[in-house]
């Protein structure tokens, strides 16, 4: 059974502030993606990285796939009081159902 | 578009009762279609996927199933509901043969057993 395990569970953190969260496996997936996903509304796809090594940059996120592909990181700078909300990672391999972590809960105080 | 239409948004419902969740999916024919449950807004549980009409895999043996009438219809259903089936339903949508793509989500309904 895959498994994702997203550290921490929760942040919060002052407006201004750097942050960083992880997502770890023992198992390598074929592409990693991250969501954000706000009170009440399905999680909406962030971004989606497929090569080890990887790394994109969406505004103030930057987002790290590991050399193995069995490990993430999502880092934020400057986090503002819309970054707040629940932030999922999910790997895939092939055709088969994504598998989600847990959430790290991340709330950004003005 | 692929917009995903769920409904209803909140439902209130005693133990014992059915129940019947509906998920509408537009844009490209033929998508992967699935139903998770996510718990005091933590982690998504798979519950079932289908890859086409009729076409059903479910990964949690328990008192829901759901069906696949039409390719972009994607229905989950219980005959009759535990108070452990409270939580927050999503329906997700992935284009077909895409498989490094990202997944659609529904807006969920809210489901509380009573």
């Amino acid at each position: 059974t895959q498994l994702l395990e997203q550290s921490p569970q929760f942040l919060s953190i002052q407006e201004g502030e750097n942050l960083t969260v992880y997502c770890n496996s023992s198992s390598v997936f074929s592409s990693l993606q991250w969501y954000r996903q706000e009170p009440g509304e399905g999680p909406v796809l962030l971004v989606t990285v497929v090569t080890g090594g990887e790394v994109k940059k969406l505004k103030r996120l930057t987002f790290q796939f590991g050399d193995a592909r069995k490990d993430s990181s999502l880092h934020i700078t400057a986090a503002q009081p819309g970054d707040t909300g629940l932030y999922l990672c999910a790997g895939g391999s092939g055709n088969t159902p994504l598998v989600f972590g847990k959430g790290t809960r991340l709330s950004v105080i003005a | 578009s692929q917009t995903i239409h769920q409904w209803p948004a909140t439902l209130v419902q005693p133990v014992g009762s059915p129940l019947s969740l509906e998920c509408t999916v537009e844009g490209t024919s033929n998508p992967n279609l699935y139903w998770y449950r996510q718990a005091a807004g933590r982690g998504l549980q798979l519950l079932f996927y289908s890859v086409g009409i009729g076409q059903i895999s479910s990964e949690v043996p328990q008192n829901l199933s759901a069906s696949r009438p039409q390719d972009r219809q994607f229905i989950l259903s219980s005959k009759k509901l535990l108070l452990s089936d409270s939580g927050f339903y999503l329906c997700a949508r992935r284009s077909q043969g895409v498989t490094t793509g990202g997944y659609t989500f529904g807006s969920g309904t809210r489901l509380t057993v009573v």
